[in-house]
């Protein structure tokens, strides 16, 4: 069966350090993988994405890799603030065309 | 520019009621989705839409019906609601060439 596995619902980082989370999945073949941010009581806002032909992707503080071999993308969050805690969601699809499917993801904390 | 807004924010139903739950959007999107969020679920697609007169079903398409008359606006109904169905509900659109979808703020369903 398909999965999307975020590696551990909680992780706790004091600030300043690089927060690294983790997206594994199986059973896809995904043309690209996205992640997103969510705040309690918000909606998803949209952070980055990575096509299948990318190894990396950096934005301001923020890191994705891909690796389509491994079947897993890490994202990271160099020089954390307290600001930065939040859901953070890992979604993929198998083509341009097919809805995203999201992991359940990781809620980040990082404590000053 | 308001981006994606749903109405109701918030609700309360008894058993076997009915109601619908509207998304709009003013991005000219081509695609839209409706997707549950449940505790140790994370987000799952109920519906979605590729374009105007157009729906197709997700994971979890039973109970629900939807219905895009206009390219803006994709209405999800509940004709009868059950316990089962309370959860926060998300509509996202995309535009055709990109894949980030843009949430609404979501609208929060509680059934009784």
């Amino acid at each position: 069966s398909q999965k999307i596995e975020q590696n551990s619902e909680a992780l706790n980082i004091q600030e300043g350090k690089t927060a690294t989370l983790t997206c594994n999945y199986t059973n896809y073949s995904p043309a690209y993988l996205q992640w997103y941010r969510q705040d309690p009581g918000r909606g998803p806002v949209f952070l980055l994405l990575i096509r299948e032909n990318e190894k990396e992707k950096r934005k301001e503080r923020l890191k994705v890799t891909f690796d389509t071999t491994l079947k897993q993308s890490l994202f990271h969050i160099t020089a954390s603030q307290p600001a930065d805690s939040a859901t953070y969601l890992c979604a993929l699809a198998n083509s341009g065309n097919t809805p995203l499917v999201f992991g359940k993801g990781t809620r980040l904390s990082v404590i000053a | 520019n308001a981006g994606v807004t749903q109405t109701p924010k918030f609700r309360v139903l008894k058993t076997g009621q009915s109601m619908t739950l509207l998304c709009a959007q003013d991005m000219n999107h081509e695609y839209m989705y409706w997707y549950r969020q449940d505790p140790g679920m994370g987000l799952r697609l109920i519906h979605y839409s590729v374009g105007e007169g157009t729906t197709a079903k997700g994971e979890v398409p039973d109970g629900y019906n939807v219905s895009r008359l206009k390219k803006q606006n994709f209405l999800l109904g509940l004709e009868s609601a059950a316990p089962s169905q309370t959860s926060v509900y998300f509509c996202a659109s995309r535009g055709t060439n990109t894949g980030e979808l843009f949430f609404g703020e979501g609208s929060r369903l509680t059934v009784l």
